[in-house]
């Protein structure tokens, strides 16, 4: 799937480092989502834009920070993780904020 | 609650039998349904939706799926499974209270030869 494309695919970081997920999507969609997939968990939605407004915050540790700065890129800022951060963050977009979600490959993160 | 829910964690088929893969949801009013297939080390692909209108829907890969209100269901088919067809599959709900979607916890597939 071209449409939605993320950087970097895999990411190994120290707890005290600060690293940048990027995500851009090359489908004029209007809303765009940062989903966590842990082993042995559901999807979990991090964060939504729409229009490049934050929809609403979920109960997203801060050492996550979301950055939007057109329709079509979002980053995913991370500072001071965990271990138990270590997992497949998805980024995904829609037309709108209830339509078809696309996918992007993901970002495999590793916290040592 | 909205929720969902794939009974079965791993399913083991040979090639070129049919299968069929559950997915149940807890959603107040009709909702939007999504499949989704994860191959290893790759984001999820949509195999097929479901919003209104013709129960059984057609999906890409030769999958289909059928939505029951009755019973909450929109369990997906396919009549003969490849060896490529192994990987994960995710059900789907939405629109939640953020415009996202919610997930089941997938159900793994393996195709024997």
């Amino acid at each position: 799937e071209t449409g939605v494309t993320q950087t970097p695919r895999h990411l190994v970081m120290g707890m005290t480092n600060k690293k940048s997920l990027k995500c851009e999507q090359h489908l004029g969609h209007n809303a765009m989502y940062w989903y966590k997939q842990s082993a042995k968990k559901p999807l979990e939605l991090m964060f939504v834009y729409s229009l490049e407004e934050r929809v609403e915050n979920n109960s997203v540790p801060s050492r996550f920070s979301p950055e939007c700065p057109n329709s079509s890129h979002l980053f995913l800022h991370l500072h001071t993780l965990q271990p138990e951060d270590s997992a497949l963050y998805l980024c995904a977009s829609s037309q709108r904020r209830e339509g078809t979600q696309y996918f992007g490959p993901g970002t495999r993160l590793l916290v040592l | 609650a909205q929720s969902v829910t794939q009974p079965d964690i791993h399913i083991t088929v040979s090639e070129g039998a049919s299968l069929e893969l559950r997915c149940n949801y807890s959603y107040g009013a009709t909702p939007y349904l999504f499949w989704y297939v994860q191959s290893p080390g790759q984001g999820l692909q949509l195999l097929l939706k479901y919003f209104s209108g013709d129960t059984l829907v057609q999906g890409i890969k030769g999958f289909e799926a059928e939505f029951k209100r009755s019973q909450s269901s929109f369990n997906l088919r396919k009549p003969s499974v490849h060896w490529s067809d192994a990987a994960e599959y995710f059900c789907a709900v939405g629109p939640g209270s953020q415009g996202n979607l919610i997930f089941g916890k997938g159900t793994k597939l393996s195709v024997k030869p």
